[in-house]
């Protein structure tokens, strides 16, 4: 089945930092979606972006599908970005719809 | 903005018994979801269910496991007898085609 890798696994940042998530995925995908997991565990939907490039505030995210993978900026960090972000892909062709997630990248952002 | 609703947010069980989540996803959604997140480890797929029906489950979504949409706006996931291992957050999720899914905030099962 599709693999999906994210890097780097951890992160810690001092508030105001800026920084690149990266997710690569191993087939062709039909849709591709960012979540941050919040520390009680919610799954929050960043960005839904099969291609092309998306902003909302200070994060934008980026997929490039033709070389799988896909990148989520996060400018000014603030305390309450941290948690962990996933990416999850669709993948194509499998004959069913179900997203597959990576292994997450975990944040911290301290003060 | 729509969004799907679980119930209830933690529940706590004996190991053996049985327990049911509830989900009521999006109203004009088609497909519907189930995922499970052990603690600290990845959110991983259970089963879809389209037209009232299981679509694909993978390898953990064994014969403990059970899906139902009883009256066409909840969808529940039953599991007959719990077991240690079942303890994790549970995800429902739902989706139009094409617009990306839509989780709900989870159900978090403790088996005792």
């Amino acid at each position: 089945g599709i693999q999906v890798e994210q890097s780097p696994p951890d992160l810690i940042l001092q508030e105001g930092a800026n920084s690149t998530l990266r997710c690569n995925f191993s087939d062709s995908v039909n849709n591709l979606q960012w979540f941050h997991q919040n520390p009680w565990g919610q799954l929050i939907n960043l960005f839904y972006i099969p291609s092309g490039t998306k902003q909302n505030g200070r994060l934008s995210a980026t997929t490039v599908a033709t070389e799988r993978y896909s990148l989520l900026y996060i400018s000014s960090s603030q305390t309450t970005d941290s948690g962990v972000y996933f990416c999850a892909v669709e993948p194509v062709n499998t004959g069913f719809q179900k997203l597959v997630f990576g292994t997450g990248t975990r944040l911290l952002v301290s003060p | 903005e729509p969004e799907v609703t679980q119930t209830p947010s933690h529940q706590v069980t004996q190991m053996g018994q049985e327990v049911i989540l509830r989900c009521v996803p999006i109203s004009n959604h088609l497909y519907f979801y189930w995922y499970r997140q052990i603690l600290g480890q990845k959110v991983e797929f259970l089963v879809s269910f389209y037209n009232n029906e299981i679509s694909e489950k993978s390898e953990i979504f064994d014969d403990q496991f059970s899906v139902e949409r009883p009256d066409g706006s909840n969808f529940t996931l039953k599991i007959r007898s719990t077991k240690l291992e079942d303890s994790a957050m549970y995800f429902c999720a739902s989706d139009l085609l094409g617009g990306g899914y839509t989780f709900g905030s989870g159900t978090r099962l403790t088996v005792v």
